[in-house]
């Protein structure tokens, strides 16, 4: 079955900096990649996603890439702000119904 | 709009107690539902999923069981918790056609 794998586990940047969140995947058949935000305590949500026939999709702040070469995509958050602050958890699917989530990233701004 | 109702926000339980969390969605016909658990720090666990009434799909074997009683309806159950069922406990929909899942607000259970 699918595998992600997360990285890091824990971040830490000052606000204003700039968030990058990796993931890698090991079914080359996925082709839906969705980002969620978890606040503590709270429900996940969807804050972008990707299909694999798209290289990069941005919105506002947060922009999301894929390289389905190395099956890999990545997060990235510009202009972080407080309430960026919370565990992120990446995503893939094959289309079969099911998502497997990467383990997470807690991460922290720092005022 | 659809919306996902689960119930109750917290639970302690006793270990060897029964359990069933009940999750409802409105506002859409035949979705997908599923079930994750998500214990304290750690990621999210697909444990059961659901494409029709009657249909469950189990990723996990454990004390745990669940039913789809109804279109819009799922239930996870158990008959004796034990210590290492507690957690965070997530229902989500989505559809076929679209893998967006939408989750309900969790449930924090605690066997002790």
């Amino acid at each position: 079955g699918e595998n992600v794998e997360q990285h890091p586990s824990t971040l830490s940047v000052q606000e204003g900096d700039s968030a990058v969140i990796k993931c890698t995947y090991s079914d080359s058949a996925s082709n839906y990649f969705p980002w969620y935000k978890q606040e503590l305590g709270k429900r996940p949500q969807l804050i972008i996603d990707i299909r694999s026939n798209v290289g990069e999709k941005k919105d506002q702040r947060i922009a999301v890439t894929l390289n389905k070469t190395a099956k890999h995509f990545s997060l990235h958050i510009t202009e972080t702000q407080p309430e960026d602050s919370a565990v992120y958890f990446c995503a893939a699917s094959t289309g079969n119904e099911k998502l497997t989530f990467g383990t997470g990233t807690r991460l922290t701004i720092i005022p | 709009s659809q919306t996902i109702h689960q119930w109750p926000a917290t639970l302690v339980q006793p270990v060897g107690s029964p359990l069933s969390l009940e999750c409802t969605v409105e506002g859409t016909s035949n979705p997908n539902l599923y079930w994750y658990r998500q214990a304290a720090g750690r990621g999210l666990q697909l444990l059961f999923y659901s494409v029709g009434i009657g249909q469950i799909s189990s990723e996990v074997p454990q004390n745990l069981s669940a039913s789809r009683p109804q279109d819009r309806q799922f239930i996870l159950s158990s008959k004796k918790l034990l210590l290492s069922d507690s957690g965070f406990y997530l229902c989500a929909w989505g559809t076929t056609t679209n893998e967006k899942l939408f989750f309900g607000s969790g449930t924090q259970l605690s066997v002790l």
